[in-house]
């Protein structure tokens, strides 16, 4: 079955330290997207890339970093710059677009729960 | 500047009452996509429906219905007769093109549905 896997499921991060959420995709979608979920919110915007080797800051990106060597594959670091970690990680992944504009549902994985210790 | 809103954070419903969520949205956009997605308490988001902005037929599945009017900018959500497997939080979420950091979600804050048996 295609779908997007996201790992680990629950990480903890010790104070300094820089942990790395994976997601990988077997959609062949083109674009892919991390969130992050706070208790009673909706999701936000950390990174988004549309194609390999590219990739663009959203709403929140202050305090992490992330890569796309591979179309099926878009890790998220967290680095010790992001004070406050502790939330819900949702990668998606959305087909490509013609014109613009897209009517295809982002398609979500199952999140990473990250607390710190 | 794009916005959801659910005003409703959370509802608690007797099993077979009918619920309705609200959604209102904004955007300067004349194209543009809203979708629901439910994500239940084991934290995956679950697309439920889509609809564009131009097409405002109400659209009904099973025991699922939603209600667009573009003259009220909402998207409301009616579950009719509900189960206690409808009990999940829901999101509400606004799609505009790609020039918009990559076609991201928009979401509302989500509302959290509670049926009793």
């Amino acid at each position: 079955d295609g779908g997007i896997t996201q790992s680990p499921k629950y990480l903890f991060r010790k104070e300094g330290q820089n942990v790395t959420l994976s997601c990988e995709q077997n959609l062949n979608h083109d674009a892919m997207y991390w969130y992050r979920q706070d208790p009673g919110q909706g999701l936000r915007l950390i990174y988004y890339s549309q194609i390999v080797n590219d990739f663009q800051k959203g709403d929140i990106a202050e305090g992490y970093s992330v890569s796309r060597e591979k179309k099926e594959s878009f890790p998220l670091t967290v680095t010790s710059a992001q004070k406050n970690p502790t939330a819900f990680y949702l990668c998606a992944s959305s087909p490509t677009w013609t014109g613009g504009y897209s009517n295809q549902p982002q398609h979500f994985g199952d999140g990473t729960r990250l607390s710190i210790l | 500047a794009q916005k959801v809103t659910q005003a409703q954070t959370e509802i608690s419903v007797v099993e077979k009452e009918d619920v309705t969520l609200d959604c209102v949205y904004e955007t300067r956009d004349t194209t543009y996509y809203l979708f629901w997605y439910k994500q239940p308490p084991s934290g995956e988001l679950v697309f439920l429906i889509r609809r564009n902005s131009f097409d405002e037929q109400n659209e009904i599945s099973g025991r699922y219905s939603w209600n667009f009017q573009k003259s009220t900018s909402s998207f409301n959500f009616t579950i009719t007769a509900s189960q206690v497997v409808d009990s999940a939080v829901y999101f509400c979420a606004l799609r505009g093109g790609f020039y918009n950091q990559g076609g991201k979600l928009i979401f509302g804050q989500g509302t959290e549905l509670s049926v009793k048996p």
